[in-house]
């Protein structure tokens, strides 16, 4: 089993400039979550999707966008890049809500 | 203002001696999680703990839960450089009101050999 899958996992884009974030869950799991790490402020949540066919916002959503594509897959588009958008972007899924997370190796993005 | 405040923010120690980091809050939680995150990784679950009281061990690593489930510690006997790492504390799924999915600001542990 593979777990959590990311791509890619670097990328540099130019301000205005728009990119989609995948990401894939081979455990069968309910839910999945969309974080951006940055020095100093933790992990923050953009976006989640309790079940497949639902996505809710987290504490940081302005900018982005999320498709819950399947049971497997949950994407991250950010439609305009912002220099604030350089972060690295972690993926995560759980059994359900109150379980376990299991976090992919992340997608550092740059911003310029 | 953090929910999860964890302190301290930065540590660094050499191989073989002892340290605790905490997580605080001003919230009640049901539970807390901790989790360790390497260099260029995702973070890993470690433990979750339950009860307010609770003590659970994981090989040199001793977690606590609060009495009142508010705070929890982590302590490391004899630290090692397999430690290193960054160090995370939260409560799983969505706590209340806007604070889904939180984590703690982490404890970044350098261990030296």
């Amino acid at each position: 089993n593979a777990g959590v899958t990311q791509t890619p996992k670097f990328q540099v884009l130019k301000t205005g400039q728009s990119m989609t974030l995948q990401c894939a869950q081979d455990m069968n799991h309910n839910s999945m979550y969309w974080y951006r790490q940055d020095p100093g402020m933790g992990l923050r949540l953009i976006y989640y999707s309790a079940s497949e066919g639902t996505t809710d916002k987290g504490e940081v959503p302005n900018g982005y966008n999320v498709s819950r594509l399947n049971k497997r897959e949950f994407s991250l588009r950010l439609e305009s890049a912002a220099p604030s958008q350089t972060s690295v972007y972690f993926c995560a899924s759980s059994r359900d809500s109150n379980y376990e997370q299991y976090f992919g190796p992340g997608t550092r993005l740059t911003v310029t | 203002t953090q929910l999860l405040e964890q302190s301290p923010q930065f540590l660094s120690i050499q191989e073989g001696e002892n340290l605790t980091v905490y997580c605080n809050s001003s919230s009640v939680f049901s539970s807390l999680q901790w989790y360790r995150q390497e260099p260029g990784e995702g973070p890993v679950l470690l433990v979750t703990v339950v009860t307010g009281g609770e003590v659970k061990k994981l090989k040199r690593l001793t977690f606590q839960f609060g009495d009142a489930r508010k705070d929890s510690s982590l302590h490391i006997t004899a630290a090692q450089p397999g430690d290193t790492g960054l160090y995370l504390c939260a409560p799983p799924g969505a706590t209340s009101g806007t604070y889904k999915y939180i984590f703690g600001t982490g404890t970044r542990l350098k261990v030296l050999a």
